[in-house]
């Protein structure tokens, strides 16, 4: 299957700061990425929607502003937290779609986001 | 909204038997279903995917589209120890040659007893 990875891993960072995650799509290109978040027991919910060289589509509730992505190529998009802030302290995890073959998601093996 | 409803469990299930996960999804126009398995800590890794309405079986997992009554079930048979894990259904709006992000379920965990 496809490959998808994030850097870093794990963060820990103090409320105000800036946090940048990466996604690349190792072994193909990926003209759209989508991030998701995952708090403790719950479910994946889809933050935005990141298309190479345009602007990213944010679902509703979701301030972009604070949540920066950059699509600069094919294989990188990028998250930017912004001034974070304890309560941004989640489980983010984007995923990538083959695109030509289907709609099927591969997901990166997520940040684990802490904010003290 | 759209929604995707699972049973969170745990579910409990004997090594060997047939483990059975349900899932029911609000949007009609929902046209893609997913299953992952996510274990503690770790993304979601893909199973299966259906598009059509009956069954698609992949090795020990079969995976059952109703699209009238809006309902999709997993089947695991020979269920065994390494099987445990959160499960999580997911519905798209494409069914090839989309992009969308997806609607995820809250998951069932999953419990093989030895």
């Amino acid at each position: 299957g496809a490959v998808v990875s994030q850097h870093p891993s794990r963060v820990i960072c103090k409320s105000g700061t800036s946090v940048k995650i990466e996604c690349r799509s190792l072994d193909f290109q990926a003209t759209t990425m989508f991030w998701y978040r995952q708090f403790p027991k719950q479910s994946l919910m889809l933050m935005a929607t990141s298309n190479e060289g345009s602007k990213a589509t944010y679902e509703q509730g979701v301030e972009k502003d604070k949540f920066l992505i950059n699509h600069a190529s094919l294989t990188l998009s990028t998250l930017t937290v912004t001034s974070a802030h304890p309560e941004d302290s989640s489980f983010y995890i984007c995923s990538a779609i083959v695109q030509g073959a289907s709609d099927t998601q591969y997901f990166g093996p997520g940040t684990r986001l802490t904010v003290l | 909204q759209k929604e995707v409803e699972q049973n969170s469990g745990p579910l409990s299930v004997p090594e060997g038997a047939i483990a059975s996960l349900n899932c029911t999804y609000s949007d009609r126009g929902s046209q893609s279903f997913f299953w992952y398995r996510q274990y503690s800590g770790k993304s979601p890794e893909l199973i299966m995917f259906i598009y059509s309405n009956g069954d698609k079986e992949d090795g020990r997992f079969t995976a059952q589209l109703n699209k009238a009554s809006q309902y999709v079930s997993l089947l695991i048979r020979d269920s065994q120890p390494s099987d445990s894990a959160t499960y999580l259904c997911a519905a798209g709006m494409y069914s090839g040659g989309g992009a969308d992000g997806l609607t995820f379920g809250k998951g069932t965990h999953l419990i093989i007893q030895p």
